[in-house]
């Protein structure tokens, strides 16, 4: 089925560990983001990307990088990771439009515990 | 960064009650959207408004525009158990541009 793929579903990571958190597309969507969720506090934006070799901070980039050298493909890297990173991950992507707001379509998202 | 409120926070009915979730912001939206999210699940698009005072119906769900552009709110009719979820909003400034996620109503519908 068409949509946003993420893997792994769950990952337990080691304080000063890293890890890459894959995200695909498969819509030719132009846009891509990170965001996480964390009880009460909705979704927060990491990064987002409106395009192959573009990306930009979101609300809480701090502990993360990402990069996209492919319209489909748009991996979270945590370099060395924290307690604080535990949460939920979602990668989300849509098109572009200027003057039409199309809605994101998510995927299933990650669970990743940091102990 | 847009502070998007939603309220309340979480809300437990019986089967058949009816009820409202609200979103508030001090910031004009160009357009806002609803999503509902399922446990393990990521958020699905319900619907998106454009215009003030815009009304829209999905079945059993009536979503509204505030007239100025800066609140929503969710009608809900005769809830079943497979509303039970829980429920976003989303803003943009600017048609087009970066959505920001409200804090979520967290619904139950018990049967």
């Amino acid at each position: 089925n068409a949509g946003v793929t993420q893997t792994p579903k769950f990952q337990v990571l080691k304080t000063g560990q890293s890890m890459t958190l894959q995200c695909a597309q498969d819509m030719n969507h132009e846009y891509m983001s990170w965001y996480r969720q964390d009880p009460g506090m909705g979704l927060r934006l990491i990064h987002y990307s409106v395009g192959a070799g573009i990306t930009d901070q979101g609300e809480v980039p701090n502990g993360y990088n990402v990069s996209r050298s492919t319209t489909e493909d748009f991996p979270l890297r945590l370099l060395s990771a924290a307690p604080s990173q535990t949460s939920v991950y979602f990668c989300a992507s849509s098109y572009i439009d200027p003057g039409v707001s199309y809605g994101y379509t998510f995927g299933s998202g990650t669970r990743l515990t940091v102990v | 960064t847009q502070l998007l409120e939603q309220s309340p926070q979480f809300l437990s009915i019986q089967e058949g009650e009816n009820l409202t979730v609200y979103c508030n912001s001090s910031s004009v939206f160009s357009s806002l959207q609803w999503y509902r999210q399922e446990p393990g699940e990521g958020p699905v698009l319900l619907v998106t408004v454009v215009t003030g005072g815009e009304v829209k119906k999905l079945k059993r769900l009536t979503f509204q525009f505030g007239d100025a552009r800066k609140d929503s709110s969710l009608h809900i009719t005769a809830a079943q158990p497979g509303d039970t979820g829980l429920y976003l909003c989303a803003g943009a400034e600017d048609p087009g541009n970066q959505f920001y996620f409200g804090t979520g109503t967290s619904l139950t519908v018990i049967p």
